[in-house]
C-alpha cells in the first residue's frame, strides 16, 4: 500500500526565514513524488515533481530513497508563500493511483 | 481549453437524498480521480479510473459510486447522502503517459443537513 505522511499540520515562520515542509512516504515500488500547493480559494496546482529536479518559486525538494522522504525547502520564505501544501505519490505500472498527505498549512508572517 | 470542469460548485442536500457530481476534462487525459477534502484530513481518494471503462476504489469509497462515462467524463454519485459526506469534493485528471501532472477542478462544496 502507498502512504504519504506530512507530520506538521501547521507551520508558521517569519518572512525571510528558511522553511522546510516534511514529507515521508511508504511505497514498495519506485515512487513518483510531487508537491502541490493550494492558495486561498484556488484549486490545487502542481508546485514541483521529483523527476524534474527543478526549483519553482524558490522551492526545491530532493527525493531521499534511503529515508523515504521528499521534504520541501525554501531558504527565504515570502508572505505570498502562505498556502496549503500537499505531498503526493503516484504509483505507475498498472495502478495509476495518486494519493496525498494530509497537508501542511504554511503561514509566513511579516 | 477549459481543463477540468466540475458541476455544481455548491450543493445542499437533505439526509437521504441522492445526487451526482459531474466532472469533465478536455485534455485527453487517461486517468481521472475523485477526492474529498476535509479539515485536518487532507485529500482522501474516493475512487479513480485509470482508463475509460475501468474504476477502482480509493481510501474512502463507502457511500459513493462512480461512472466513467467516456474518456472525458467521470461522475461521482451519492445514493443516500449522510451528514458525514459534508465536504469539498475535487475531481482531477492525469495524462499518465506524460509527466503525470494532475489537473484539478475548482471543487464542489457539499453540505448534507
Amino acid at each position: 500500500a502507498q502512504r504519504v505522511t506530512q507530520p506538521e499540520k501547521l507551520l508558521s515562520v517569519f518572512k525571510g526565514a528558511p522553511v522546510e515542509l516534511k514529507c515521508n512516504y511508504s511505497y514498495s515500488g519506485s515512487p513518483e513524488l510531487f508537491w502541490y500547493v493550494q492558495y486561498s480559494r484556488q484549486r490545487l496546482q502542481l508546485l514541483l515533481r521529483h523527476i524534474s529536479r527543478e526549483s519553482i518559486k524558490g522551492f526545491t525538494a530532493d527525493l531521499n530513497k534511503g529515508e523515504t522522504s521528499f521534504h520541501l525547502k525554501k531558504p527565504f520564505a515570502q508572505e505570498e508563500d502562505s498556502a496549503m501544501y500537499y505531498c503526493a505519490l503516484y504509483s505507475q505500472g498498472g495502478s495509476e493511483k495518486l494519493v496525498f498527505g494530509k497537508g501542511t498549512k504554511l503561514t509566513v508572517n511579516p | 481549453n477549459a481543463g477540468v470542469t466540475q458541476t455544481p460548485k455548491f450543493q445542499v442536500l437533505k439526509t437521504g437524498q441522492s445526487m451526482t457530481l459531474q466532472c469533465a476534462q478536455d485534455m485527453n487525459h487517461n486517468s481521472m480521480y475523485w477526492y474529498r477534502q476535509d479539515p485536518g484530513m487532507g485529500l482522501r481518494l474516493i475512487y479513480y479510473s485509470a482508463s475509460e471503462g475501468t474504476t477502482d476504489k480509493g481510501e474512502v469509497p463507502n457511500g459513493y459510486n462512480v461512472s466513467r462515462l467516456n474518456k472525458r467524463e467521470f461522475s461521482l454519485r451519492l445514493e443516500s447522502a449522510a451528514p458525514s459526506q459534508t465536504s469539498v469534493y475535487f475531481c482531477a485528471s492525469i495524462h499518465r503517459d506524460r509527466v503525470k501532472e494532475a489537473f484539478f477542478g475548482q471543487g464542489t462544496r457539499l453540505t448534507v443537513v
